[in-house]
């Protein structure tokens, strides 16, 4: 049972790329999300999602899209990376959109040049 | 819409020594949850507690406590006899129980445990 994974653990990208973070899960989780972590913030939402199928956004989803095929993936694509979107990025999964615990994997470390 | 404040960037405690930490939150949910997460230094988010606004006793895990008033909002985190490795940033988070479920986090505390 290996949780969360997510890859790459780190990444640099010049202005303009394009890339996907991938977030995968093995607990048969229904709820997957995205977080972004930026220094002296707390985590904040990117998009989330309910279900294989169903995707909706959080509170900062400009510049990223997702896509739910499967219960175990939940990938994060940047379209055209921006230096803004420098940042940690950690997925997270939880049985389902009430459960009390999300399990949160170990993050991805993202630089846009 | 829903908000979380945490008013203290950082905090110092004596080790052994009990250490409370600040969480206030503003939601229109009559439902939600109130989380406390721990980041050490090496980056990963660790669950540490959970408190449902219905609950009525505050809740417990081993030495942290949430101590929770509803009527004023907040969502204290406190860590009984700290140790060493309770050196680290913790993250006050609430998840309403409608519009998705969505969970929101507060800017966080960096707590120092002095030896």
């Amino acid at each position: 049972n290996a949780g969360v994974t997510q890859t790459p653990k780190f990444q640099v990208l010049k202005t303009g790329q394009s890339m996907t973070l991938q977030c995968a899960q093995d607990m048969n989780h229904e709820y997957m999300s995205w977080y972004r972590q930026d220094p002296g913030m707390g985590l904040r939402l990117i998009h989330y999602s309910v279900g294989a199928g169903i995707t909706d956004q959080g509170e900062v989803p400009n510049g990223y899209n997702v896509s739910r095929s499967t219960t175990e993936d939940f990938p994060l694509r940047l379209l055209s990376a921006a230096p803004s979107q420098t940042s940690v990025y950690f997925c997270a999964s939880s049985y389902d959109p009430s459960a009390y615990e999300q399990y949160f994997g170990p993050g991805t470390r993202l630089t846009v040049t | 819409a829903q908000k979380i404040t945490q008013t203290q960037p950082g905090m110092f405690v004596q080790e052994k020594e009990a250490v409370t930490l600040d969480c206030t939150y503003d939601t229109s949910d009559q439902s939600y949850g109130l989380f406390w997460y721990k980041q050490p230094s090496s980056g990963e988010m660790i669950f540490l507690i959970y408190q449902g606004s219905y609950d009525e006793q505050n809740a417990t895990e081993g030495r942290y406590s949430l101590n929770f008033q509803k009527a004023r909002k907040s969502a204290n985190l406190v860590i009984s006899a700290s140790q060493l490795g309770d050196s680290a940033m913790y993250f006050c988070a609430m998840r309403g129980n409608t519009g998705g479920f969505k969970t929101i986090f507060g800017a966080g505390t960096r707590l120092f445990v002095k030896a």
